[in-house]
């Protein structure tokens, strides 16, 4: 495709249920990160994949948040009996590289609200 | 803690001027710093990337400077127009880390 597409754009739930959140990165790019951004905030970092593997994971708040990314290109963040606090978009971005270097391009995110 | 500090919170600005962003940071070893503007619900988009020897960057009215002894960076816009108006967010990269420092962003609204 010709960027990061992120589905659904909006997901609305009730406390405690499970919600799955995907992104499609730019074909080709090894790199993917999910961040998580607050109204005024700027992205805050929950998980990286290089390939299909999480490299480092060490941004998700608690156990109930898990990503996967089985074929090394779509991947899916999974939220288990969801919070009110969990409420903000999330973002995904692919690079071609994860060497800090290559830019981050970042889907148009993934509001979620939870009542 | 590598740390990035954005200042001002929010600026306003008439059409046509121009307005200068502020961006600190405490991320060692350096490697680079991005400039990203995001729209209101979009994704944020890179404007310009500096490396540890470049003090100067420009993309067309955005002009980006590094100032890598006292940690600071600018970013200059000239002419503004409406379509401005967004949140400018600083990002720096530490070297050998995948994982860079985000700013809270500058929140810019450019009234005609």
């Amino acid at each position: 495709g010709a960027g990061v597409s992120q589905t659904p754009s909006n997901k609305v739930t009730e406390k405690g249920k499970y919600v799955e959140l995907r992104c499609d990165p730019i074909s080709g790019h090894t790199a993917l990160y999910w961040y998580r951004q607050s109204l005024g905030q700027g992205p805050e970092f929950l998980i990286y994949f290089q390939g299909t593997g999480a490299a480092d994971d060490s941004g998700l708040p608690n156990d109930r948040f898990f990503a996967v990314r089985p074929e090394g290109s779509v991947s899916t963040l999974k939220i288990q009996r969801t919070e009110r606090g969990d409420s903000a978009v999330y973002l995904c971005a692919s690079s071609q590289t994860g060497d800090g270097y290559n830019e981050q391009f970042f889907g148009p995110g993934t509001r979620l609200t939870v009542l | 803690k590598n740390q990035v500090e954005q200042s001002p919170q929010s600026l306003i600005i008439l059409e046509g001027k121009n307005c200068t962003l502020q961006c600190n940071y405490t991320v060692s070893p350096f490697s680079n710093l991005r400039w990203y503007k995001q729209d209101t619900g979009r994704g944020p988009v890179s404007l310009t990337i500096m490396t540890f020897s470049e003090n100067t960057k420009s993309n067309g009215r955005y002009t980006a400077t590094l100032d890598a002894d006292t940690k600071q960076s600018s970013l200059h816009i000239t002419a503004s127009q409406l379509s401005d108006s967004a949140s400018y967010i600083c990002v720096v990269s530490a070297g050998g880390s995948y994982i860079p420092t985000f700013g809270r962003g500058t929140s810019l609204i450019v009234h005609p």
